[in-house]
């Protein structure tokens, strides 16, 4: 099955620098790829996603890239805000119709400090 | 449009009774999903539905758990004869597939269930 992994397990930035998380896939079948945001106590909410015939998909001060060829995504956060910190989580599946399982990386704990 | 809603947030238990969560997904969400989260872990797929039928089940999900969606609406996971390794976040998700490859999915607040 596919097995995702996930780096760094913690981030520490300042108000306005930029933050990245990366991603690592093993499964060549995989062609979604969702980037979720948590905040204690709340569900995983989804902020960007991208699909294996992109490379690149930007939502104002995020953006996520794609290298299918080394299985690795990630997600660029600019302009950071203290209500950034959260933990994000990425994840991968292959969607052809059937349902969309996700399997989840271990999390990024961002921290935005003032 | 009010999101996924799950019922109760927070579900404390004895080692051996049983409990029952209920999840609402978004209107006219045909997919409905349940996964659960450990501290410090992503979210772990258990399983789905399309509209009322149960279509993939996870190995995660022993004999203890059931799940159902009798009107293709609502549905409940069960978990009988609770063991404290099944205290964990259970969060239920929805979706409303537009494509073969278009299907996005929108987690609510999730259950902690804590068995002592």
């Amino acid at each position: 099955g596919e097995n995702v992994e996930q780096h760094p397990s913690t981030l520490s930035v300042q108000e306005g620098d930029s933050a990245v998380i990366k991603c690592t896939y093993s499964d060549s079948a995989s062609n979604y790829f969702p980037w979720y945001k948590q905040e204690l106590g709340k569900g995983p909410q989804l902020i960007i996603d991208i699909r294996s015939n992109v490379g690149e998909k930007k939502d104002q001060r995020i953006a996520v890239t794609l290298n299918k060829t080394a299985k690795h995504f990630s997600l660029h956060i600019t302009e950071t805000q203290p209500e950034d910190s959260a933990v994000y989580f990425c994840a991968a599946s292959e969607v052809t119709g059937g349902g969309n399982k996700l399997t989840f990386g271990t999390g990024t704990q961002l921290k935005v400090e003032l | 449009d009010t999101g996924v809603s799950q019922n109760p947030r927070h579900k404390i238990t004895k080692r051996g009774q049983n409990v029952t969560f209920r999840c609402d997904p978004i209107s006219e969400h045909n997919r409905l999903y349940w996964y659960r989260q450990t501290l410090g872990q992503g979210p772990e797929f258990l399983t789905y539905f399309q509209n009322e039928a149960q279509l993939e089940k996870s190995r995660l999900l022993s004999d203890r758990f059931s799940a159902e969606r009798p009107k293709g609406s609502f549905s409940t996971l069960e978990i009988q004869r609770t063991e404290q390794g099944d205290s964990a976040m259970y969060l239920c998700a929805s979706s409303f597939p537009t494509g073969a490859t278009n299907e996005k999915l929108f987690f609510g607040s999730g259950t902690q269930l804590s068995v002592l």
